[in-house]
């Protein structure tokens, strides 16, 4: 069964305090691994796209990176302004398509 | 460009009730989707579409139908709503450039709450 897990659940970080959020995935065909943000009652934005393994796209304090079988999302020096959910998509080969699957989220917190 | 847009932005059903969300996007995108989102699930695949006069089942299709009769617009329907099906539904339009790089992200609308009493 294709599965996309992200970990942790939950984050809460102080301002500056650096850390990594955490996307593995057990697909078969991937074709590219996606990060999104998602703030309250909103709809995802778009963040990064990952195509294959080594490859890393970095956006002011956000740095994505992707192996073989997971891809992390490091914050570098957060900022308040950077609390939101963030979602991570795995698009792989299913039923003749390629279809996104999405892991639970990581909310992250980051206080003053 | 409006980009996604999704109509309505709320909506209450009694349990059978009948209804139709309806998803447009302007950016002539070839893919298009539904998710439901529920608290600590994530986002799941109701329904997706690779084109117009195109659709297949996701991940929940069961009590969810679809339509993709225009380019720009792609609905899901509930024939008989339940209040298993209280949630916040999202379309998502994507497309591709061709090539081993082609698939690229997804453009989501603002979402509809839903509640089935």
């Amino acid at each position: 069964e294709d599965q996309v897990t992200q970990s942790p659940e939950a984050l809460r970080l102080q301002e500056g305090e650096s850390s990594s959020l955490n996307c593995s995935y057990t697909v078969s065909g991937l074709r590219g691994l996606f990060w999104y943000r998602q703030d309250p009652g909103k709809g995802p934005e778009f963040l990064f796209t990952l195509y294959s393994a080594g490859e890393e796209k970095e956006k002011e304090r956000l740095k994505a990176t992707l192996t073989k079988k997971e891809s992390f999302l490091h914050i570098t020096a957060p900022k308040p302004e950077d609390s939101a959910t963030y979602l991570c998509a795995v698009l792989h080969a299913s039923g003749g398509s390629y279809i996104p699957t999405f892991g639970r989220g990581t909310s992250l917190i980051v206080h003053p | 460009n409006a980009g996604v847009t999704q109509t309505p932005k709320f909506r209450v059903l009694k349990t059978g009730q009948s209804m139709t969300l309806l998803c447009a996007q302007d950016m002539n995108h070839e893919y298009m989707y539904w998710y439901r989102q529920d608290p600590g699930m994530g986002l799941r695949l109701i329904h997706y579409s690779v084109g117009e006069g195109t659709t297949a089942k996701g991940e929940v299709p069961d009590g969810y139908n679809v339509s993709r009769l225009k380019k720009q617009n792609f609905l899901l329907g509930l024939e008989s709503a339940a209040p298993s099906q209280t949630s916040v539904y999202f379309c998502a339009s994507s497309y591709s450039s061709g090539g081993v790089r082609s698939y690229n992200e997804q453009f989501f609308g603002p979402g509809t709450r839903l509640t089935v009493l």
